[in-house]
């Protein structure tokens, strides 16, 4: 059982496309985390949200925590956004990753 | 920037062997994670620290794993004897509150 369902899997866009990645979750959380990990392996939090929406850039992040949905588009998608971008749920402290999104952006 | 730094960015061990992975999070925060990825698969949280003690971990984190705080800037993350499978890239995070701050990562290689 996977405490947390991010879609797609893959994604593959041509420069300057909107992108929407999908993040659902079971478990209890008091915020949810948007990471994104480098084609070399580091990885970097983009947003923590527990209601609402953040923009950060190009980037928005969006949750509903009634419906334990979250959002991550990316406006006008660039090759260098090409990345895996992994949702997480906090429960407790203790955390449950999806398995992430493969974004490749051709220009 | 304050950043997470880890040490060794690579290292190869036999089976068997111990080895102790080093992280220095950022020195205001309170919060201390251990992740691990095994190629190919998702980010796994091992285990959470908190004012020099385990706060939670999971069931990976069985008892061939343990953590300290030796001194009040580094944070280690030891396996005692170590097997194939925990051939992995290994996180350290830190955090003030909720955001994470992930460190580099150390690629773990058993032979």
């Amino acid at each position: 059982k996977n405490e947390v369902e991010q879609s797609p899997q893959n994604l593959t866009a041509q420069e300057g496309e909107f992108i929407t990645i999908n993040c659902s979750y079971s478990v209890g959380i008091s915020a949810l985390h948007w990471l994104q990990q480098h084609p070399g392996g580091g990885i970097v939090s983009l947003f923590m949200l527990s209601s609402g929406k953040k923009k950060h850039g190009r980037l928005i992040a969006t949750i509903n925590i009634q419906e334990k949905h979250s959002s991550l588009h990316i406006t006008a998608s660039h090759p260098r956004d090409s990345a895996v971008y992994i949702c997480a749920a906090p429960k407790g402290n203790q955390f449950y990753f999806g398995t992430g999104t493969s974004l490749t952006v051709i220009p | 920037e304050p950043e997470v730094t880890q040490t060794p960015s690579h290292q190869v061990t036999q089976m068997g062997q111990e080895v102790i992975l080093r992280c220095v999070p950022i020195s205001n925060h309170l919060y201390f994670y251990w992740y691990r990825q095994i190629l190919g698969q998702k980010v796994e949280f091992l285990v959470s620290f908190y004012n020099n003690e385990i706060s939670e971990k999971s069931e990976i984190f069985d008892d061939q794993f343990s953590v300290e705080r030796p001194d009040g800037s580094n944070f280690t993350l030891k396996i005692r004897s170590t097997k194939l499978e925990d051939s992995a890239m290994y996180f350290c995070a830190s955090t003030e509150y909720y955001e994470q701050y992930f460190g580099p990562g150390t690629r773990l290689t058993v032979t």
